[in-house]
């Protein structure tokens, strides 16, 4: 089965420092990967689309500037959270979806901003 | 706006209770209904519906999607309290759209002995 791997699962940062995810599809070609942010108790909000080899897409109110993904291969996307504040901390999601494939999650990063 | 509710937003039963989880929709474009339950970290996958009334089982849990009341239902019987999660729903539009799926806000499980 589809399988996808995000990395780190736990990440502790200081405030005013980047903070990279990676998200892995492991065997199959993802062509559309999205990031979700997950506060507790809550659902699953989408924050961007990004397909393989072109800018991302995002929701409105997401900050593009600060939430910069890149989506450079078919296999690989990753999350960069820029200059990273304790209101960021969060469950950051990514799925993954391809030719045949349904949508897929990664396990999640928990970030927290110290 | 498309639009995922689910119901209800929390549940607390008893192990071997039989519980429904609603979600309703109103979506600009339709191509499957997910559904997935999500423990302490990432969602895990449960079914996908695109026909109308035609069940999917796995073991316990069960789903049915109804195309023209805009909703699905999803069952648990004899639950266990390892099914204690939180149950999402979503709603993916036809490919070659933006595929994004759109999620309910849940439904809190929990099973108690």
């Amino acid at each position: 089965g589809a399988v996808v791997s995000q990395h780190p699962s736990r990440v502790i940062c200081k405030s005013g420092t980047s903070v990279k995810i990676e998200c892995r599809s492991l065997d199959f070609q993802a062509t559309t990967m999205f990031w979700y942010r997950q506060f507790p108790k809550q659902s699953l909000m989408l924050m961007a689309t990004s397909n393989e080899g072109s800018k991302a897409t995002y929701e409105q109110g997401v900050e593009k500037d600060k939430f910069l993904i890149n989506h450079a291969s078919l296999t690989l996307s990753t999350l960069t959270v820029t200059s990273a504040h304790p209101e960021d901390s969060s469950f950051y999601i990514c799925s993954a979806t391809g030719e045949n494939y349904g949508y897929t999650f990664g396990s999640g990063t928990r970030l927290t901003v110290v | 706006e498309d639009k995922v509710v689910q119901s209800p937003l929390s549940l607390v039963v008893h192990e071997g209770d039989t519980v429904t989880l609603n979600c309703s929709y109103e979506v600009t474009n339709f191509r499957s209904l997910l559904w997935y339950k999500q423990e302490k970290k990432a969602p895990t996958f449960l079914f996908m519906l695109t026909s109308s009334g035609i069940e999917k089982k796995s073991g316990r849990l069960s789903s049915i999607l109804d195309k023209k009341e805009l909703f699905s239902i999803l069952n648990i019987t004899a639950t266990q309290t390892g099914d204690s999660a939180v149950y999402l729903c979503a709603v993916a539009p036809p490919t070659g759209t933006a595929s994004k799926l759109t999620f309910g806000t849940g439904t809190r499980l929990q099973v108690t002995l």
